[in-house]
C-alpha cells in the first residue's frame, strides 16, 4: 500500500500567523484530500485535489496538488483559536486508486494556536 | 441532514466481553467504511462494503473482528473476545461515490 509522510507532526503557534504543512507519499497518488480532526470527533474533510498543479482554496485553507504528484500542501493563512486540531492529509490505498475506495492516512500534524 | 450516526459514544468493558459498534450510514449513501484511530497506529481502515456487500477486509485484525451490513442503513463491528489491545475510537464513514463523511467515532476502552 501507499505509504504518506507528514509533517511537521506538531505546530505552536500565534493566533494570525500562517501556517504551512505538507505530506509526500513513496509513489504517484491520483488524488489527494485534507482533513481536520477535532478533539471527540471524527475527521471532516476540508478540501479534495484530484489534478497535478491544482491549487484549491477554501476560506482562509489552500491546499496544492503538488506537480511531481508526490506531495501536497495545506496552508492556513491568518489562523484563529478555532484552526487547533489535527491535520490529515489521505490518498488513495492502493496506486491508481481513487478517493472512493480505500485510503491511507498520513500521521497528522497537531496544530496549536495561541490567542 | 443528519450525519453519519454511531453508538455507543463511549464504551468500557473488560477483557473477554463482547462488543458491538453500530453505525447508520448517511441516507443515500452506498459505501461504509470501519476505520480504527489509535496513538501508535494513526488511522486505519478495517473493512468496507459497498451496496452492502464486502468488498476488502484485509485490514481486520483478527478472527476475534466480525463486521456485518444487513441492509443499507445499518452496520455492526463486533469484536468477540475483546482485548485490552483493542482499546481505541472506531470511526464508521459512508460515502456515494466520493469524498467519506466519517461519524464521531465510539471511544472503546478495554479493561
Amino acid at each position: 500500500g501507499q505509504q504518506l509522510n507528514q509533517s511537521p507532526q506538531s505546530m505552536f503557534i500565534q493566533e494570525g500567523e500562517d501556517v504551512s504543512m505538507n505530506c509526500t507519499s513513496s509513489s504517484i497518488f491520483n488524488t489527494w484530500l485534507w482533513y481536520k480532526q477535532e478533539p471527540g470527533e471524527g475527521p471532516v474533510l476540508l478540501i479534495a485535489l484530484y489534478k497535478a498543479g491544482e491549487l484549491t482554496s477554501n476560506g482562509r485553507l489552500t491546499a496544492q496538488f503538488g506537480i511531481t504528484r508526490k506531495d501536497s500542501f495545506l496552508n492556513i493563512s491568518a489562523s484563529i483559536p478555532s484552526d487547533v486540531g489535527i491535520y490529515f492529509c489521505a490518498g488513495p490505498a492502493n496506486a491508481g486508486g481513487t478517493s472512493y475506495g480505500k485510503l491511507t492516512f498520513g500521521q497528522g500534524t497537531i496544530l496549536t494556536v495561541h490567542p | 441532514d443528519a450525519g453519519v450516526i454511531q453508538s455507543p459514544r463511549h464504551e468500557v468493558t473488560e477483557m473477554g466481553q463482547e462488543v458491538t459498534l453500530r453505525c447508520k450510514p448517511i441516507s443515500g449513501h452506498n459505501s461504509l467504511f470501519w476505520y480504527r484511530q489509535t496513538m501508535m497506529r494513526g488511522l486505519e481502515l478495517l473493512i468496507y462494503f459497498n451496496n452492502n456487500v464486502p468488498i476488502d477486509d484485509s485490514g481486520m485484525p483478527e478472527d476475534r473482528f466480525s463486521a456485518k451490513m444487513p441492509n443499507a442503513s445499518f452496520s455492526t463491528l463486533k469484536i468477540q473476545p475483546s482485548e485490552p489491545r483493542d482499546s481505541a475510537v472506531y470511526f464508521c464513514a459512508s460515502s456515494r461515490g466520493g469524498p467519506k463523511f466519517f461519524g464521531p467515532g465510539t471511544r472503546l476502552t478495554v479493561l
